[in-house]
């Protein structure tokens, strides 16, 4: 079945330090490939999106690409902020599958 | 403003006691769901449904019903609260089609002593 493999966190990281959180996958057919993100006390919110290969996703700083020859769609952040700390979830369709979430902190 | 709601947002009851957690939206969507979420953060889905009067069970079994009476209401019950079942309950809502994003309320805490 779809399945969803996520970088293990924590993850800790200083003020406008390189991201990258990885994620792979396991699906059939052409899946869209997504990441949330959910901040403290909160539910999960769309952070971008990807709904065929090659295309790229982005907001916020965030982006990521999804690769359909190696699996991937890894989230990058050029400079993270200390706003940026939360859990952030990897996921596809069709039966919204989940990764395990990884925690971000980020220290100024 | 197009949202969905969940309440209460804290809940703390005993053990044995019949327990409901409302889900609403005001977006129109079809289709609606219903996560459990690990205090390490996992997410499982337990119950979905594609409309009225449709309702699945997800991936992971629970004890808990639900019901779609309503196209923008989507109620979680417990009959027996154990405190096994402490948990936080994310429920949310798309459109129709398999390729769409959802739309997350902002959760339930439910604690069972």
């Amino acid at each position: 079945g779809d399945s969803v493999t996520q970088m293990e966190g924590p993850v800790t990281l200083s003020e406008e330090a390189f991201l990258t959180i990885n994620c792979t996958y396991t699906a059939t057919g052409y899946p869209s490939l997504f990441w949330y993100v959910q901040y403290p006390g909160e539910g999960l919110q769309l952070l971008l999106k990807a709904t065929k290969a090659d295309d790229k996703g982005s907001n916020k700083g965030f982006e990521a690409t999804y690769r359909k020859e190696t699996t991937s769609f890894h989230l990058e952040k050029g400079s993270v902020q200390v706003s940026d700390s939360a859990v952030y979830f990897c996921a596809l369709t069709q039966k919204l599958t989940f990764g395990t979430g990884t925690r971000l902190t980020i220290i100024p | 403003e197009a949202d969905i709601y969940q309440t209460p947002r804290y809940l703390v009851i005993g053990t044995g006691k019949k327990i409901t957690l409302e889900c609403s939206q005001t977006m129109g969507h079809d289709k609606m769901y219903w996560y459990q979420q690990d205090p390490g953060m996992e997410l499982h889905l337990i119950h979905y449904s594609y409309g009225v009067n449709s309702t699945e069970k997800g991936d992971l079994s629970s004890e808990s019903t639900v019901s779609r009476i309503r196209t923008e209401h989507f109620p979680l019950t417990l009959e027996s609260a154990r405190p096994s079942h402490t948990s936080q309950y994310l429920c949310a809502s798309s459109e129709a089609g398999d390729l769409q994003e959802q739309f997350f309320g902002p959760g339930t805490r439910l604690t069972v002593l």
